[in-house]
């Protein structure tokens, strides 16, 4: 069973709906990310937290809005999502976000978006 | 700018045989991490190693082999008497600490197909 817990595991919406997608972590870490992964495309990584405050933003488009209420649960706010958005969303966390450590990232099992 | 290539998109071996996925990577960076991900079908990135720069030594894990060669920027993985559980996608990723805030740099990913 992973630590990482993803829902729901796929979602399907209208461009017009807003839907959330939740992350929960069940690993004690301090750090939490949202990456997409597109067909044939590397992971892209998408938003860091690190201690529930945003530290990376990758010029991701503000239809995709994230929150982090505390260090263990995440969110991923979708709002007029376009047809290029379909794509798996991957959450992830780890015990911190920068250090000499580079603790490795444990994974949630992604939620699978269709934007019809 | 740092860059991870997995020049393999598929490989499609038998059952038994042994298989070795192939990961380049570039860096200007003198301390940096490697790491090997296994995502299987159900979507969930499966961390398997972390290497880091200073450590050249080659790594055993059961069935599972990386050799570590700074001369060539090589972090291969090789799994040895392949099974059908092996079938997933590899994705080879690297790391710095002092660059990017120790951002995960992914490669494409390699499908690997165990036929029985």
């Amino acid at each position: 069973e992973t630590g990482v817990t993803q829902t729901p595991r796929h979602l399907v919406m209208g461009m017009t709906n807003k839907k959330s997608l939740k992350c929960e972590q069940h690993l004690g870490h301090n750090a939490m990310y949202w990456y997409k992964q597109s067909a044939k495309k590397p992971l892209e990584l998408m938003f860091v937290y690190s201690l529930e405050e945003r530290v990376e933003n990758n010029s991701v488009p503000s239809r995709f809005s994230p929150e982090c209420p505390n260090s263990s649960h995440l969110f991923l706010h979708l709002h007029t999502l376009q047809p290029e958005d379909s794509a798996l969303y991957l959450c992830a966390s780890s015990q911190d976000w920068a250090g000499v450590l580079n603790q490795p990232q444990h994974f949630g099992d992604g939620t699978r978006l269709s934007i019809l | 700018a740092q860059k991870v290539t997995q020049a393999q998109t598929e490989i499609s071996v038998v059952e038994k045989e042994d298989v070795t996925l192939d990961c380049v990577y570039e860096t200007r960076d003198t301390t940096y991490y490697l790491f090997w991900y296994k995502q299987p079908p159900s979507g969930e990135l499966v961390f398997l190693i972390r290497r880091n720069s200073f450590d050249e030594q080659n790594e055993i894990s059961g069935r599972y082999s990386w050799n570590f060669q700074k001369s060539t920027s090589s972090f291969n993985f090789t799994i040895t008497a392949s099974q059908v559980v092996d079938s997933a996608v590899y994705f080879c990723a690297l790391s710095s600490p002092y660059n990017q805030g120790g951002k995960l740099i992914f490669g494409q990913g390699t499908e690997l197909s165990v036929k029985p």
